[in-house]
């Protein structure tokens, strides 16, 4: 079955770049019909689907981050990362994984990494 | 984006209750609406999808519907075991958005 877990420093400088990597087993990320996505969640708030990548390498980023996120993947490692330029305390919030799956007319997220929390503190 | 209004914010139930929790989308979204559960400290959880499939392995006191915009989620006997924030998510549309999130309390 398939597992994710993201890794990645818990701390952060604020003006800095957010760096996570998340490392999939179990299952290949080149596989089709999967995007691999990132969803991150203030401390006691709800959820915010931050983008994604697909197999292909294509990419789609929430309007309201896209200026500051990449999201890129290591076939090789078998692994996606995130990256969010120019953090505030606002970015300070537990990051998931997800994979994204997707058919035609369906699509979910499952399953989700245990989730990492970067604080942005100087 | 497609906002997406979940009520309650929160619920206090006794063991055996029925609860409902409702989602309400702000533009059309056909079926295309999951629903996760969230135990402190954990990832979210596939519940529903499609508005009303169970995913698999799911307990069958869960289930969903949907009636235009509005979307119900809905425990038939509450158990212990149900206490966390459940979270509604929409797909028809980038970018995925999700409800708020009802938290569920035991009495």
């Amino acid at each position: 079955q398939v597992q994710l877990q993201e890794s990645g420093p818990g701390l952060v400088k604020p003006s800095q770049t957010l760096s996570l990597t998340c490392t999939v087993s179990g299952g290949s990320i080149s596989s089709g019909g999967y995007f691999w996505s990132w969803v991150r969640q203030h401390p006691g708030k709800g959820l915010e689907w931050i983008g994604y990548i697909y197999s292909s390498g294509n990419t789609y980023y929430n309007p309201s981050l896209k200026s500051r996120v990449t999201i890129s993947a290591d076939t090789s490692k078998n692994q996606f990362s995130l990256k969010l330029t120019s953090v505030t305390v606002a970015d300070t919030a537990v990051y998931y994984c997800a994979r994204d799956v997707s058919s035609a007319l369906s699509r979910w997220f499952d399953p989700w990494g245990q989730g990492t929390l970067v604080t942005v503190s100087s | 984006d497609i906002h997406m209004t979940q009520s309650p914010s929160s619920l206090s139930a006794s063991v055996g209750d029925r609860v409902t929790i409702t989602c309400q989308a702000s533009q059309d979204i056909s079926n295309y609406l999951n629903w996760y559960q969230q135990k402190p400290g954990k990832a979210p959880k596939l519940l529903i999808y499609d508005a009303s499939n169970l995913q698999t392995g799911v307990p069958s006191r869960f289930s969903g519907s949907a009636s235009g915009t509005d979307f119900t989620f809905t425990i038939i006997s509450l158990q212990p075991e149900d206490i966390a924030t459940y979270y509604c998510q929409q797909y028809d549309n980038l970018p995925q958005t999700f409800g708020q999130g009802t938290t569920l309390e035991i009495k």
